[in-house]
């Protein structure tokens, strides 16, 4: 356990769907993140979140959305997918005090996402 | 977007092997190095951040060193073990909002 979790762990929707992934961490850290993992592709930033605020918006469509009520909980908000964002999301926090990416990240199990 | 390259993309060793890896990063701009370790249906675990040129960081059997002149740190694990198969990826940080560009990996499989 990294004291990161993520629900569910497996999720299928077409393509009109909206679903939310809902990330909380348990280690009292400032910085939360979204990332993906497509397949044969490396482990790909999506969003950051430092103090609630979101610092990064790595050129993301607009079809996902994040929300961070608070400092322990990201959700992930999709909404008319494609077949080709099916991948794994994965939720990591940090403590990270200086907002230079100095401080190692905990990632949770992930959620894999198949989109028909 | 940085460009990250990991080397070799797979390596197979037998028990008791050491083995390294290597990963090149453009070295302008740089604040960090982190090293995760990726186990079959597990999380990404970290193994170490560094962030100063030529530091080495160690933990048991595995120690990493860091070049941010050149743009490389190489990973080393002695006398490897089964429990040490996995993927080992590691992120640059370019310093913006603690963004980590990954590269994809080195597989490790460790076979008796």
């Amino acid at each position: 356990e990294t004291g990161v979790t993520q629900t569910p762990r497996h999720l299928v929707m077409g393509m009109t769907n909206k679903k939310s992934l809902k990330c909380e961490q348990h280690l009292g850290h400032n910085a939360m993140y979204w990332y993906k993992q497509s397949a044969k592709k490396p482990l790909e930033l999506m969003f950051v979140y430092s103090l609630e605020e979101r610092v990064e918006n790595n050129s993301v469509p607009s079809r996902f959305s994040p929300e961070c009520p608070n400092s322990s909980h990201l959700f992930l908000h999709l909404h008319t997918l494609q077949p080709e964002d099916s991948a794994l999301y994965l939720c990591a926090s940090s403590q990270d005090l200086t907002g230079q990416g100095a401080y190692e990240q905990y990632f949770g199990p992930g959620t894999r996402l198949t989109v028909t | 977007i940085l460009n990250v390259e990991q080397s070799p993309q797979s390596l197979h060793v037998q028990e008791g092997d050491s083995t390294n890896f290597t990963c090149s990063f453009p070295s302008s701009n740089f604040y960090a190095l982190h090293w995760y370790r990726w186990e079959t249906a597990k999380s990404p675990e970290a193994l170490f951040v560094m962030t100063l040129n030529g530091d080495e960081k160690k933990k048991g059997r595995i120690s990493a060193t860091l070049n941010t002149k050149e743009g490389y740190s190489y990973l080393y694990i002695k006398g490897s073990q089964p429990e040490d198969s996995a993927t080992y990826l590691c992120a640059p940080s370019a310093g913006t909002a603690s963004k980590l560009t990954f590269g994809t990996g080195t597989r490790l499989q460790v076979t008796l």
